[in-house]
């Protein structure tokens, strides 16, 4: 079975710095996508960033970048330059290409960001 | 683009009464919608799968005489829960996947639902 496992359920980070959030997953699939998504107090799931496991290059979107290792099954997304507008849950999740198309999410880390 | 729209943002109904959702897709033509329930402060947990025009796929322990989802165009999927009840109360999100693009979902602002 597919999982996806955030060990970190609160992160902190002061404003301007840099964080990173973990995530680790499990699947049997070789090909597949990787995905961060924020989720602001407004509820409203917004799509960070996204990576292709076929794809060595790391993935990176203005301030957001992932670190993916796939022998290690590691996702750990870094946020730069840190702004109050981050602050949010970060849920990582996994779909694979093997037809299902179903998005396997893990728990969430809420990060806060301090002034 | 990728936006996805839901109706309403907020409902309350009583016990024992239906409540329609909509989900629409406002950019482009969503071949697999997603219907999501989310509880306070957890995880998104996938309900079930609609594909346009053919019947819809539940999780196990969903129950699909109770959540009712309709996928009657590439832009429009509906969640109709039946007989609403308090335990029925939640956050329901969707999120569509672009025909030919299916490996990104893009999410609903989703639909605060309380039942009395």
């Amino acid at each position: 079975a597919q999982t996806v496992t955030q060990s970190q359920p609160e992160m902190s980070v002061q404003e301007a710095e840099t964080v990173t959030l973990s995530c680790t997953y499990d699947t049997s699939e070789s090909d597949y996508y990787l995905f961060w998504y924020k989720q602001p107090p407004s509820r409203q799931m917004i799509l960070v960033i996204r990576q292709e496991a076929y794809k060595q290059q790391n993935a990176t979107e203005n301030r957001f970048s992932v670190n993916f290792q796939k022998a290690a099954k590691s996702f750990s997304l870094k946020i730069s330059d840190s702004q109050l507008g981050d602050a949010a849950m970060y849920f990582c999740a996994h779909v694979g290409q093997g037809g299902s198309e179903k998005l396997v999410f893990g728990k969430g880390t809420k990060l806060t960001v301090n002034p | 683009g990728a936006v996805v729209s839901q109706h309403p943002s907020r409902v309350i109904c009583k016990s024992g009464t239906s409540v329609k959702i909509e989900c629409r897709s406002l950019d482009f033509q969503a071949t697999t919608m997603f219907w999501y329930r989310q509880f306070p402060k957890q995880s998104l947990m996938l309900m079930a799968t609609s594909n346009e025009g053919s019947k819809a796929t539940y999780e196990q322990g969903v129950e699909k005489d109770k959540f009712l989802i309709n996928h009657a165009s590439l832009t429009l999927s509906t969640l109709t829960v039946t007989s609403a009840h308090p335990e029925d109360s939640s956050f329901y999100i969707c999120s569509a996947s672009s025909t030919g693009r299916v490996d990104t979902q893009y999410f609903g602002p989703g639909t605060r639902l309380t039942v009395l």
